[in-house]
């Protein structure tokens, strides 16, 4: 298994800043995934972090909104880029070892933009 | 991304089985039938996933209809803990990604 930690654990930001969330894996993982949860919503897929490489982005989110990052196989970092009130949710990462395996997820950072 | 419907809500009590269903009418052949659960203020935690055969591990039963439209999720005992959002997911083999629907929010009555 994979223990996941994701910091900060909650902000309360002003609109038009930025934030960026960082999520760090006790061991290396294959795939990151990062999602977003809205209030009293399910999850929904945001990207999916490549080592060395772009994301790969789901339909309906742009790298210049959601820039993300994965400089190695332990940690990755999502930047939500020009906040407004629209982005307030909840943003987790996850991670799998290896293709076909479990994803273990974070505890999610609680976002507020006022 | 094949879809799965879900009930939005179920209850039972303490100590009871727990079946929640699950359907998947259009999965394909590689897709993976995946169950997640989310308590409350955490992120999702894996339960349990099967491809074809019924599976059993230390938290649930999995059972998998023969033409693979449905499946079951089983708690053989409930416990206060396990309340919680039941979310059955398909998973492409090729890909590994999770595209969450709605859950099931399962209440446990003492």
């Amino acid at each position: 298994s994979a223990v996941i930690s994701q910091k900060p654990s909650r902000d309360i930001c002003q609109r038009g800043t930025s934030l960026t969330i960082q999520c760090q894996v006790d061991s290396q993982v294959t795939m990151m995934f990062w999602y977003r949860q809205q209030p009293g919503q399910s999850l929904t897929l945001i990207a999916t972090a490549n080592q060395g490489s772009e994301a790969t982005y789901e339909s309906g989110f742009v790298i210049d909104k959601f820039p993300i990052s994965r400089p190695n196989l332990t940690f990755s970092t999502l930047t939500v880029s020009n906040m407004s009130p629209e982005d307030s949710s909840i943003y987790l990462c996850s991670g799998q070892g290896a293709v076909g395996e479990t994803q273990y997820f974070g505890p999610g950072t609680r976002l507020l933009v006022l | 991304d094949a879809k799965t419907t879900q009930p939005n809500s179920m209850e039972s009590n303490e100590e009871e089985p727990v079946h929640l269903p699950c359907n998947h009418s259009t999965i394909s052949g590689t897709d993976y039938i995946h169950w997640y659960r989310q308590l409350p203020s955490q992120g999702p935690e894996y339960v349990i996933h099967g491809l074809t055969s019924n599976v059993n591990n230390r938290m649930a039963s999995l059972a998998i209809a023969e033409d693979r439209k449905s499946s079951t999720l089983i708690l053989h005992r409930a416990t206060l803990r396990d309340a919680a959002v039941y979310y059955c997911i398909l998973s492409d083999y090729n890909t590994d990604k999770l595209i969450f629907g709605t859950g099931t929010r399962l209440q446990v009555f003492p």
